[in-house]
């Protein structure tokens, strides 16, 4: 079966970094994305993924293992306007979908 | 502001009534999306067309009837809905043709949010 994990929740304060992990468990693996979407509106594309290691935009970052299914999206100097959900999607076949996890609901506190 | 644009941004309509979801991308992406998003869930992928053809169909009602009138717009078509439909209606497109390896986010217009009295 496919399935994704990450944390429902998270609490951060402002000015600190915080990591939200991804797990996943798919048949094939073809790049992993994440999307940040605050209340009420779209996703955003944040980051993409395909190849072992770290990519860095800016205030945020994204790891991935392919070995271990394992992904985390790093932000760093938060700010308040950070807070929203993240979400870890991973293309796993040769078509267009996405498996979606459930989403990391991320607070920012002052 | 996003590069999709989705009309309306509020749909009430009543079991009976027959409505349209307008979706539109100036980005040449040739894959269009539907999704649709239930609060505190991940978007559920509804259709996928690609080349203005439908390539997905995730085994969606046939009260909804998606179109693809040309590479830039896509349109779905509601009637009869149930109120388990009220839901955010979210329109997505990606670039790059063909199938496998490839940075190919998609990109999400801000959605309809539709109420189903």
């Amino acid at each position: 079966g496919q399935n994704i994990d990450q944390p429902t929740e998270m609490t951060a304060t402002e000015g600190a970094i915080v990591q939200i992990n991804c797990t996943y468990q798919t048949s094939g693996f073809n790049g992993l994305f994440w999307y940040q979407q605050h209340a009420g509106e779209a996703p955003t594309f944040l980051s993409y993924n395909v190849l072992d290691g770290l990519e860095e935009k800016g205030r945020f970052s994204s790891f991935l293992s392919r070995s271990k299914g394992y992904s985390y999206l790093l932000l760093k100097e938060l700010q308040m306007k950070d807070s929203a959900s993240y979400l870890c999607a991973v293309k796993a076949g040769n078509n267009r979908k996405l498996i979606w996890g459930l989403g990391t609901s991320l607070a920012v506190n002052p | 502001d996003t590069e999709v644009t989705q009309t309306p941004k509020h749909l009430v309509m009543g079991m009976t009534n027959k409505k349209s979801l307008k979706c539109e991308q100036h980005m040449g992406h040739r894959a269009m999306y539907w999704y649709k998003q239930k609060a505190k869930k991940p978007p559920e992928l509804m259709f996928v067309y690609s080349y203005e053809k439908l390539s997905i169909n995730e085994s969606v009602p046939s009260r909804f009837s998606p179109e693809c009138p040309n590479s830039s717009l896509l349109n779905l078509h509601l009637h009869a809905l149930q109120p388990e439909d009220s839901a955010l209606y979210l329109c997505a497109s990606s670039s790059k043709t063909g199938t496998g390896v490839g940075n190919q986010p998609q990109h999400f217009g801000d959605g309809t949010r539709l109420s189903i009295l």
